[in-house]
């Protein structure tokens, strides 16, 4: 099974420090996106970045950046000055030839003031 | 714009009735994708419509059936409820051959006692 993996079930981080959030995954396709979403409790799936593993260039959306190793397949989630409103459930997930997301199982965020 | 739009937001049926959840996505989104959420198996794809055509689907048995209308709206309709549907369904919406990126709406918290 072609899986995403997210290590670390809960992740704290204190008010304006960096927190970075591990994922791997596995795939036989050479053509895939690599995304993270932001689950907070009104349950809403917000996406917070994308990356295209044709690119390497490492994507970066303001506070929020990655660090994609295609050959290790590995894509993990920065996020620099953390705030209050970024506490959520975080999910690292994979598409391939298809719409079809593949999710990990996601993690819990806390952000401490 | 206005966002992918669920209904009803939560629903408590008992098991053996059957349900229907609607989907409205982004206006000028032609792909819609729905997924299963449950503490215990996470996110699962369920299955994908395009232009009023199921394109992909997941691993669920066929009580799990959907379909799209020629005005991108989707439903999804789970036959014979059983204990273990319950569930967040979260509905997603794409422009399918653009970006890629999926938007998701907030789900229906569906309940089976």
């Amino acid at each position: 099974a072609q899986t995403v993996t997210q290590s670390q079930p809960e992740m704290s981080v204190q008010e304006a420090e960096t927190v970075t959030l591990s994922c791997t995954y596995d795939t036989s396709e050479s053509d895939y996106y690599l995304f993270w979403y932001k689950q907070p409790p009104s349950r809403q799936m917000i996406l917070v970045i994308r990356q295209e593993a044709y690119k390497q260039q490492n994507a970066t959306e303001n506070r929020f950046s990655v660090n994609f190793q295609k050959a290790a397949k590995s894509f993990s989630l920065k996020i620099s000055d953390s705030q209050l409103g970024d506490a959520a459930m975080y999910f690292c997930a994979r598409q391939g030839g298809s719409e079809k997301l593949v999710f990990g199982k996601g993690t819990k965020l806390t952000v401490n003031p | 714009k206005a966002g992918v739009t669920q209904t009803p937001r939560y629903l408590i049926k008992t098991r053996g009735q059957q349900v229907t959840l609607s989907c409205s996505p982004i206006s000028g989104h032609r792909s819609v994708s729905w997924y299963q959420q449950t503490p215990g198996q996470g996110l699962q794809f369920l299955f994908e419509y395009f232009s009023e055509t199921q394109r992909n689907k997941g691993n669920f048995p066929g009580r799990f059936s959907g379909r799209q209308f020629s005005n991108s709206r989707s439903e999804m309709n789970v036959s014979t409820l059983e204990l273990g549907d319950s569930a967040l369904y979260l509905c997603a919406s794409s422009l399918a051959g653009g970006s890629r990126k999926l938007f998701f709406g907030s789900g229906t918290q569906l309940s089976v006692l």
